[in-house]
C-alpha cells in the first residue's frame, strides 16, 4: 500500500533551537517528495520539492534531505522562530498515466515553538 | 497576483442537506484538485481536473459526492444528503498543469460541519 508516515506526531521546542522531522514512505513508483508547511486555518504552502536524484535541498532555515534507497526524508529547521509553529506535511508524488502526478500526504508533524 | 480562493470559508449544515463548495483557481492554471482533511488526518485526494474534464475521480468517497469545472476555471464540489462523517476541511489546489513536478497552490479551505 502506498503510505507516508511521519514522526513525531507533535513536537515542542524553544525559540532558537533546531529540530528535525522525519518521513518514511512506501510509495512506488515515485516522482518527487515535497515538504509543505500548513499554518492553522490555512492551506499548505510548499517548502521544498526533491526528485529521487536529489539528496538535499534548502529553503532559508529549512533543509530537506532524501534517501531514495531507504525511502526516508527529513526536514531540518534551524534557529526556530515563533512563526515556525505549524504543521509540516511530507508529501510523495506518484506518477499516473498521461504525465499526471497524484500526491500522497502524510498526517503531518505539529510543531510548537515556545518563547 | 491573486491566489486560490474558496467559498464559503465555513459552512454548517444539517444532516441530509446538500452543500456546494466553490473553488476559484489561479488564473491560467489548467489543473485543479480537491482534497479533504479530517481532524488529525492527512489530506485525502478526491478528484483531479485537467481543463473541464476529470481524468481521476477515484478519491470521491461515494456517489453523494460530485464535482464539476466550467470554462476551465471555477470548480464546484457538491455533497448530497450530507452525513456527519462528511465534516472536514475541503481544500482546493491548482497548478499550471498536471505534469510531474508541478507545484500545487492551495486555497484556504472550506470548513464543513454537519450537525
Amino acid at each position: 500500500k502506498n503510505q507516508v508516515e511521519q514522526s513525531p506526531q507533535s513536537l515542542i521546542i524553544l525559540e532558537g533551537k533546531n529540530c528535525t522531522l522525519q518521513c518514511n514512505y512506501t510509495v512506488s513508483p515515485f516522482s518527487n517528495l515535497r515538504w509543505y508547511k500548513q499554518d492553522t486555518g490555512r492551506g499548505p504552502v510548499s517548502l521544498t520539492i526533491m526528485t529521487f536524484s536529489e539528496n538535499t535541498k534548502s529553503n532559508g532555515r529549512y533543509t530537506a534531505t532524501l534517501d531514495a534507497d531507504t525511502k526516508q526524508s527529513s526536514l531540518h529547521i534551524t534557529a526556530s522562530q515563533l512563526s515556525d509553529s505549524a504543521s509540516y506535511i511530507c508529501v510523495v508524488s506518484r506518477p499516473f498515466s498521461g504525465g499526471y502526478n497524484k500526491l500522497i500526504f502524510g498526517a503531518g508533524t505539529r510543531l510548537a515553538v515556545h518563547p | 497576483g491573486a491566489g486560490v480562493s474558496q467559498s464559503p470559508s465555513n459552512k454548517v449544515t444539517e444532516k441530509g442537506k446538500d452543500v456546494e463548495l466553490r473553488c476559484d483557481p489561479i488564473s491560467g492554471h489548467t489543473a485543479l484538485y480537491w482534497y479533504r482533511q479530517s481532524l488529525g488526518q492527512g489530506l485525502e485526494f478526491l478528484i483531479y481536473f485537467q481543463g473541464n474534464s476529470a481524468p481521476d475521480k477515484s478519491g470521491l468517497p461515494s456517489d453523494r459526492f460530485s464535482a464539476e469545472r466550467t470554462g476551465g476555471s471555477v470548480s464546484t464540489l457538491t455533497i448530497q444528503r450530507t452525513q456527519q462523517e462528511d465534516s472536514a476541511v475541503y481544500l482546493c489546489a491548482s497548478s499550471p498543469n498536471g505534469v510531474a513536478g508541478g507545484e500545487q497552490y492551495f486555497g484556504p479551505g472550506t470548513r464543513l460541519t454537519v450537525t
